[in-house]
């Protein structure tokens, strides 16, 4: 499968919303609602923020959400604050046990 | 509390295979899947495949079938993943994670892996 497509880099002032658009298509992200968000600091490992479209795991702030519309999922930071900054990762399961992630996009809080 | 952790650092030479471990633990083993994701310096992350709780099935991606093996030792609990004749590509640090129904939710702590001559 081809990666998701996200925008490269999204900014914004501390206080301020962004909003990530994840592209697939009706065999990923159209296909199933199954679209999870992952943030990356640099040198760590992934930490999920969304599962299923819009659940958020305990522990993950209520600033965190998460939309899907036909093949483009979204994750929209509200209240943006500096360790918000971090690459995003989408993630849609595709069928027979696999997944396709997103291409990533870096969140810088101006 | 539910961890999984990885074998260190590794550094190959072209051609060679390399293989990397992912001991889980603070969970039950048998009810869950372990996927095996990379990322290669600057880049976005990459399924790879997957072997199930009693390490009988496995699902492959495409990019990576004939040269990735995934398997378990149930004794240890211990998950391995092996990638055959490595290329300067496949430079990356390497991933398990844990599967809970339809997402990652533990992942490791990532192995890097160097191929150069």
């Amino acid at each position: 499968q081809s990666a998701l497509t996200q925008p490269r880099s999204v900014s914004g002032s501390p206080g301020q919303s962004v909003t990530i658009s994840c592209t697939g298509t009706s065999s990923d992200v159209g296909g199933y609602n199954y679209v999870s968000w992952y943030q990356q600091h640099p040198g760590k490992a992934p930490k999920v923020m969304i599962f299923d479209v819009n659940e958020r795991p305990s522990g993950v702030p209520d600033r965190f959400s998460g939309s899907k519309s036909g093949n483009t999922a979204s994750l929209t930071i509200s209240g943006l604050r500096p360790e918000d900054e971090a690459d995003y990762f989408c993630c849609s399961y595709a069928g027979s046990y696999a997944y396709v992630f997103g291409t990533g996009t870096k969140v810088t809080v101006l | 509390q539910v961890q999984l952790v990885q074998s260190g650092a590794e550094v190959k030479k072209p051609g060679a295979s390399v293989k990397v471990s992912c001991k889980p633990s603070g969970y039950s083993v048998t009810n869950f899947h372990i996927y095996w994701v990379r990322q290669a310096p600057g880049q976005g992350l990459q399924w790879m495949g997957v072997i199930n709780p009693s390490g009988l099935i496995t699902n492959y991606a495409q990019n990576f079938q004939g040269r990735v093996t995934m398997t378990r030792d149930t004794s240890t609990s211990t998950v391995f993943m092996e990638l055959s004749s490595l290329t300067s590509e496949d430079t990356a640090v390497y991933y398990c994670a844990r599967r809970a129904v339809t997402h990652f939710d533990f992942w490791g702590q990532g192995t890097l892996v160097t191929v150069s001559s």
